[in-house]
């Protein structure tokens, strides 16, 4: 699986939209492109995944550059449930079973 | 909504003793992993379960390791001889299907094993 570069960490504020940049500059045509977060001591929990189009579902919304080397998180309200650690994970269609695990982006909310 | 449970959800052990960690995975899912995650440092795979085989594993799974489905709902690990290195967070997660792009993985709560 490619390897992805996530900032370390980011600051928002309550009920402002987030957006978690994700570069991806090795992806191959068929990688998808996943999120997971953690949220202090808990598992971690999916987000979101997608291919090629921009992608949304109740938690996030997922825009994808055309070139796919890059990748954004949008939170389009974050509360303080949405500190975390953000991961973005590259998935290929063949590959291993495991998920991979880079540093993530800590996400801080500010009241 | 369907969740992945696990027991227990601390686990205090002596250094040698063999532990068991216990995961219920989603129902309808095939595909049961274990990963671990030491205080502070990232998330690391151990063990891909699939039609009760190990479908791929970690240089860390080595000997002490083992994992089973003993019946059609749980999925354990075991510790046999217990380090203090082992001392981490055990998230346990299942998934519909696996080694595909759109394969997502459902995890559970973990368990806190603290060896002494």
């Amino acid at each position: 699986d490619a390897k992805t570069t996530q900032p370390n960490s980011m600051e928002s504020n309550e009920e402002e939209p987030v957006h978690l940049p994700c570069n991806h500059s090795t992806i191959s045509g068929t990688d998808y492109i996943h999120w997971y977060r953690q949220l202090p001591s808990q598992g971690p929990e999916y987000v979101i995944h997608g291919l090629t189009s921009n992608v949304n579902n109740r938690m996030a919304s997922l825009a994808i550059a055309e070139d796919r080397k890059s990748s954004t998180l949008i939170l389009h309200r974050a509360t303080l449930r949405d500190a975390a650690v953000y991961y973005c994970i590259l998935r290929g269609m063949d590959s291993n079973y495991q998920l991979i695990w880079g540093a993530g982006t800590k996400l801080i909310i500010k009241p | 909504e369907p969740e992945v449970t696990q027991t227990p959800s601390h686990q205090v052990t002596q250094m040698g003793q063999e532990v068991i960690l216990r995961c219920v995975p989603i129902s309808n899912h095939l595909y049961f992993y274990w990963y671990r995650q030491i205080l502070g440092q990232k998330v690391e795979f151990l063990v891909s379960f699939y039609n009760n085989e190990i479908s791929e594993k970690s240089e860390i799974f080595d000997d002490q390791f083992s994992v089973e489905r003993p019946d059609g709902s749980n999925f354990t690990l075991k510790i046999r001889s217990t380090k203090l290195e082992d001392s981490a967070m055990y998230f346990c997660a299942s998934s519909e299907v696996g080694g595909l792009g759109t394969d997502t993985q459902y995890f559970g709560p973990g368990t806190r094993l603290t060896v002494l």
